[in-house]
């Protein structure tokens, strides 16, 4: 079966912009977590979506946000670009929010 | 705070010897952890989890051990081959619903 597809793949924005990530999780695949991985500060929890629901949310500021789909999809977005928000944003599909994690292979962000 | 970290940024073991990867967790109420394999360019791959009522789990060449006693994680991979070198990260799970990563060991595999 297909895995966690995630678009794009890369993307280069400028600071002050705004951009939307999307992801698709696996098929039955109910829950879509994000998160975002940087060399300094490694993976960090962004927010969880369940049934078009936010069940949690991690601890980062208000221009990062995200909605779920009918269909399960996801889509992040981040407002206001800062240099800081490079990075590797992962997302992760699992039919239970406790087992069964499976990762997509990430948005490379980079803001200049 | 919460925390889950790793005691070696980097580990270089040559080819056909064992792997031990270690992590340490904060949480007592840690309940399931999970060890992820990240290569470059791609997303975390699952390697193998371990559930808090287990002291060892075992999978293909790799075995997850859990010491409650002193919260920590460690993971086992047997006869290390090139194509296992990666960064190596464990991520806990308390009934909620994030994973709360370690900060990864880079494993080096040379010849």
């Amino acid at each position: 079966k297909a895995g966690v597809t995630q678009t794009p793949r890369y993307l280069i924005k400028t600071r002050g912009q705004q951009v939307t990530l999307s992801c698709s999780p696996i098929s039955g695949h109910r829950s879509v977590s994000w998160y975002q991985q940087t060399p300094g500060q490694g993976l960090q929890f962004l927010f969880e979506y369940f049934s078009e629901t936010q069940r949690n949310k991690g601890n980062f500021p208000g221009r990062f946000s995200g909605r779920q789909f009918s269909n399960s999809r996801s889509e992040m977005n981040v407002s206001t670009l800062e240099l800081g928000d490079s990075a590797l944003y992962l997302c992760a599909s699992t039919v239970d929010n406790r087992y069964g994690y499976t990762f997509g292979s990430g948005t490379r962000l980079t803001v200049v | 705070g919460e925390s889950v970290g790793l005691h070696l940024p980097t580990l270089s073991v040559q080819e056909g010897d064992n792997s031990i990867i270690n992590c340490a967790y904060s949480n007592s109420a840690s309940d399931y952890f999970i060890w992820y394999k990240q290569e470059s360019g791609k997303g975390p791959q699952f390697i193998i989890d371990i559930r808090s009522n287990m002291d060892k789990r075992q999978g293909q060449r790799v075995t997850v051990l859990l010491n409650k006693t002193v919260k920590h994680l460690s993971l086992q991979i047997a006869a290390t081959q090139p194509g296992d070198s990666a960064v190596y990260f464990c991520a806990e799970n308390r009934n909620t619903d994030k994973l709360i990563f370690g900060t990864g060991t880079r494993l080096q595999v040379f010849p």
